[in-house]
């Protein structure tokens, strides 16, 4: 079975640039998370859909970032503008289904680099 | 809002040794628990999980401890091979979102 798949691996961008991540989940999950992870630190949930409805995006930063998954299979998670603090690891995870206790399955996620 | 937290941002073991990774948490309606392991450049992993209506749950060479009157969860890890290296994380449901700790990262000495 193939696994979550994201793209690209590593990205480099100026600050007050915009940037997009791809995300390809495992075939046949209806749910698809975005976390960010800053160094040293735990992953923290932006934003999770069902199928192509947001089903919490309490955490993310609207006025910046924006997610989609318009067909409910593939996702991107765009920044726009990025700001410094904005480095970190985007991580992409899919699961069967949208409770908290399906298990999770992660991408190796984008690392992202503001300067 | 309540968070959940390591002890310990370091461990390093011996092979073959018996590893122990602890985490807090603060949010005693907290029902579920799991562990996950992360190493470098790749996703975290699922390593095990426990419901808070149990005390003890045991894997392949992984056992979870959960103490409800502390607030504190335990991952063993026996026998610890080279290949355990790697961040380990706590995450805790609340509200349906997963909410994760700080990581610690085990080092296994030849």
């Amino acid at each position: 079975e193939a696994g979550v798949a994201q793209s690209p691996r590593y990205k480099i961008i100026e600050k007050r640039q915009s940037v997009a991540f791809w995300c390809n989940p495992i075939s046949g999950h209806a749910t698809l998370y975005w976390y960010q992870q800053i160094l040293g630190q735990g992953p923290k949930l932006l934003i999770q859909f069902q199928n192509n409805g947001v089903v919490d995006d309490s955490q993310l930063p609207k006025d910046r970032f924006s997610a989609e998954r318009l067909k409910g299979v593939d996702s991107t998670l765009k920044i726009q503008p990025a700001k410094l603090e904005d480095s970190a690891v985007y991580l992409c995870a899919s699961s069967p289904g949208h409770s908290v206790f399906y298990e999770q399955y992660f991408g190796p996620g984008t690392r992202l680099t503001v300067t | 809002g309540e968070s959940v937290g390591l002890h310990l941002p370091t461990l390093s073991v011996q092979e073959g040794d018996n590893s122990i990774i602890n985490c807090a948490y603060s949010n005693s309606a907290s029902d579920y628990f799991i562990w996950y392991k992360q190493e470098s450049g790749k996703g975290p992993q699922f390593i095990i999980d426990i419901r808070s209506n149990m005390d003890k749950r045991q894997g392949q060479r992984v056992t979870v401890l959960l103490n409800k009157t502390v607030k504190h969860l335990s991952l063993q890890i026996a026998a610890t091979q080279p290949g355990d290296s790697a961040v380990y994380f706590c995450a805790e449901n609340q509200g349906g979102k997963l909410i994760f700790g700080q990581g610690t990262e085990l080092s296994v000495k030849p």
